[in-house]
């Protein structure tokens, strides 16, 4: 079965850090690109951060230079890193499996990892 | 960045119903690369259309997407119980991807 599961979401301060993995199972992880998508309760969907199957990565504006995604082939997993996490932070973080290499709509999600943000 | 709005943001309508859902973007989309995905309450979403109109693996042949260039229909040709959930459009042909604020579909 194609599976993702997310860990490593919790509470934390403003401007705090946090490390989510996300391990992935029932495919060839290193043949896809792997992606971020977060979600505030009640609102709708952000990417965060994509990589590539060869490590380029990919953010937007609103988490660049704060969000670091990495990935470990070797143990089918993906990571991101998030620094200086402030309140509009706050979201469930899906790891999400891009369905064709370069073409970044997303066939896989895992069930996701809730991050809050708040003193 | 391409922002995407959906239409309208809640339709009632009852099982066995039509549905259609609109996306526009603000600029056009590249290569009708747009995707739909559906999402119930507690759970992530789940693609159901790419590329603007191919169903995805498993989708069921009574939805189907339409559209190019700026403007995109997700419709339901006849609704089942299971159907009804938000739905979103995102495009992926220009950096950052984006998604819609999404369409509630509700019972009537």
């Amino acid at each position: 079965e194609v599976q993702l599961v997310e860990s490593g979401g919790g509470l934390v301060q403003p401007g705090g850090s946090l490390r989510l993995s996300c391990a992935a199972s029932g495919f060839t992880f290193s043949n896809f690109d792997m992606h971020w998508v977060r979600q505030a309760t009640g609102k709708s969907l952000e990417w965060v951060s994509g990589i590539g199957a060869a490590g380029d990565a990919n953010y937007p504006g609103s988490v660049k230079g704060r969000f670091t995604i990495s990935r470990e082939n070797a143990k089918n997993s993906l990571y991101l890193q998030m620094n200086s996490l402030r309140a509009g932070d706050t979201a469930v973080y899906y790891c999400v499996r891009g369905a064709v290499r370069a073409y970044w709509y997303f066939d896989i999600w895992g069930r996701g990892t809730l991050v809050s943000v708040s003193s | 960045e391409i922002v995407l709005t959906q239409s309208p943001g809640t339709l009632s309508l009852s099982p066995g119903e039509r549905a259609t859902l609109s996306c526009r973007a603000s600029q056009s989309v590249s290569s009708s690369y747009l995707a739909w995905y559906q999402q119930k309450p507690g759970q992530a979403p789940r693609l159901l259309i790419y590329g603007a109109s191919i169903r995805a693996t498993d989708i069921p042949d009574r939805f189907s997407g339409s559209g190019s260039g700026t403007d995109f229909t997700l419709t339901i040709s006849r609704l089942e119980p299971e159907d009804f959930a938000v739905y979103y459009c995102q495009q992926y042909g220009n950096s950052p991807v984006t998604f819609g604020q999404g369409t509630r579909l509700e019972i009537k």
